[in-house]
């Protein structure tokens, strides 16, 4: 069965920490991996996407990993601040399998960044 | 960007009733839209896909009698919860693309259902 898992279920760090992020699937034949952001009680904001050919991607203080022999995903936070407290969720897209080209999702890692 | 939303953003129902839940794309047409079920700290599931104009996919274990899903035009699809029970409440987001790029899909801020 294809999954997404997300260790740990929740992480707290004082505010201006480096943070790393964890996501690791189970088939390695994935299209695409993405990394959203969600609030409380809101919906998701995308804020990265790997294609299965790139190792990462940057974008501000955001840098996703791509490791597809290991099925692993890093989500690195540098110089964390409050506004950074949200739930990140892990999501990968397989190019095969019975979810093939769905988004499957992670539950998700709740961060709190402590002022 | 483009903007996905949802209407009401949350709902108070009782049980037996049927309750609708709007997704508009506003500012694209949206050939295909996903809706997603979310439980208290897990994952999004999801329910069922619809392209405009056809009937929904839904995806295994999901009540296609329950769940009625409408994709009438480019820029609204409808989830009808009918006969609520008290175990459909749950966090309810939609998602929306269009043809190209068929990789980004733009999300909803989402739907608390209660049913009490």
């Amino acid at each position: 069965k294809q999954e997404v898992t997300q260790i740990p279920a929740a992480l707290s760090v004082p505010e201006g920490e480096n943070l790393v992020l964890n996501c690791s699937f189970t088939d390695s034949a994935i299209y695409n991996l993405q990394w959203f952001r969600q609030d409380p009680g809101k919906g998701l904001t995308s804020l990265l996407l790997i294609r299965s050919s790139q190792r990462e991607q940057t974008s501000g203080r955001l840098n996703a990993s791509l490791d597809k022999s290991s099925g692993r995903s890093t989500l690195y936070i540098a110089a964390s601040q409050p506004g950074d407290s949200a739930t990140y969720l892990c999501a990968v897209r397989w190019s095969s399998g019975a979810g093939s080209y769905q988004l499957t999702f992670g539950k998700g890692t709740k961060l709190s960044v402590i002022p | 960007g483009a903007v996905v939303s949802q209407h009401p953003s949350w709902v108070i129902c009782k049980s037996g009733t049927s309750v609708k839940i709007e997704c508009r794309s506003l500012d694209f047409q949206a050939t295909t839209m996903f809706w997603y079920r979310q439980f208290p700290k897990q994952s999004l599931m999801l329910m069922a896909t619809s392209n405009e104009g056809s009937k929904a996919t839904y995806e295994q274990g999901v009540e296609k009698d329950k769940f009625l899903i409408n994709h009438a035009s480019l820029t609204l699809s409808t989830l009808t919860v009918t006969s609520a029970h008290p175990e459909d409440s749950s966090f309810y987001i939609c998602s929306a693309r269009n043809r190209q790029p068929w990789e980004t899909q733009y999300f909803g801020p989402g739907t608390r259902l209660l049913v009490l």
